[in-house]
């Protein structure tokens, strides 16, 4: 089934620990995103790449960051994780720009830093 | 600053009960609208885009509707299947950014 996979489902990390969520999609989409989604606060974006090569900063980048070196991948690391980015991160793609294309989101990692 | 405001946050209706959801925006020059649904420990599901006020989509027993400033997401006859949490979202002017709303969760009762 086409669709964008995260793994993995959920981890729990020590503080200062280096983590890297990872994301496929196998729908050829040209752009992708990484949220955060926070009870009371919803989902902010966190970096995204409207095409494999570029990226850019989102809402929410510091502490985060991104590559993507194809289509089909987007990673997403912290390079030592704190308390406050406890959280449930989604990829999403979408076909073209994201302004006039829906998001299709994989179905989260929920992270916890102790 | 472009905001997007759900409400209520939570709804609880009777299987049956037919309703309404709102999603209020500030963005300047609207680029669409977005709703999503959301299941819990799932990802969104996107739903419906809606572009200009006067716009209407449906969708089962979902119909989103669109003004100048709000949209509405009706529900009609809903069922326990409908039971989630539905998010809007809208691009925000000059930027890259989709902001959504907190959304509203709804529960219907059978």
């Amino acid at each position: 089934i086409a669709g964008i996979t995260q793994a993995p489902t959920s981890q729990i990390l020590a503080a200062g620990r280096r983590m890297t969520l990872r994301c496929t999609q196998d729908m050829r989409h040209n752009a992708m995103y990484w949220y955060r989604q926070d009870l009371g606060l919803g989902l902010r974006l966190i970096h995204y790449s409207n095409t494999a090569g570029t990226t850019g900063k989102g809402e929410v980048p510091d502490g985060y960051s991104v590559s993507r070196a194809n289509t089909d991948d987007f990673p997403l690391t912290l390079a030592s994780a704190v308390p406050s980015q406890t959280s449930v991160y989604f990829c999403a793609s979408s076909e073209g720009d994201r302004l006039n294309s829906p998001l299709h989101f994989g179905n989260g990692t929920r992270l916890t830093v102790t | 600053e472009d905001q997007v405001t759900q409400s209520p946050e939570a709804l609880r209706l009777q299987e049956g009960e037919s309703s309404s959801l709102n999603c209020s925006y500030t963005v300047s020059g609207l680029r669409g609208l977005f709703w999503y649904r959301q299941d819990p420990g799932k990802g969104p599901e996107f739903l419906f885009t809606l572009y200009s006020a006067g716009e209407e989509k449906e969708k089962e027993r979902l119909k989103a509707t669109l003004t100048k400033k709000e949209s509405f997401l009706h529900i009609t006859a809903p069922k326990p299947e409908d039971s989630a949490t539905y998010l809007c979202a809208v691009p925000q002017g000059g930027s890259e950014k989709l902001v959504f709303g907190k959304g509203t969760k709804l529960t219907v009762n059978p």
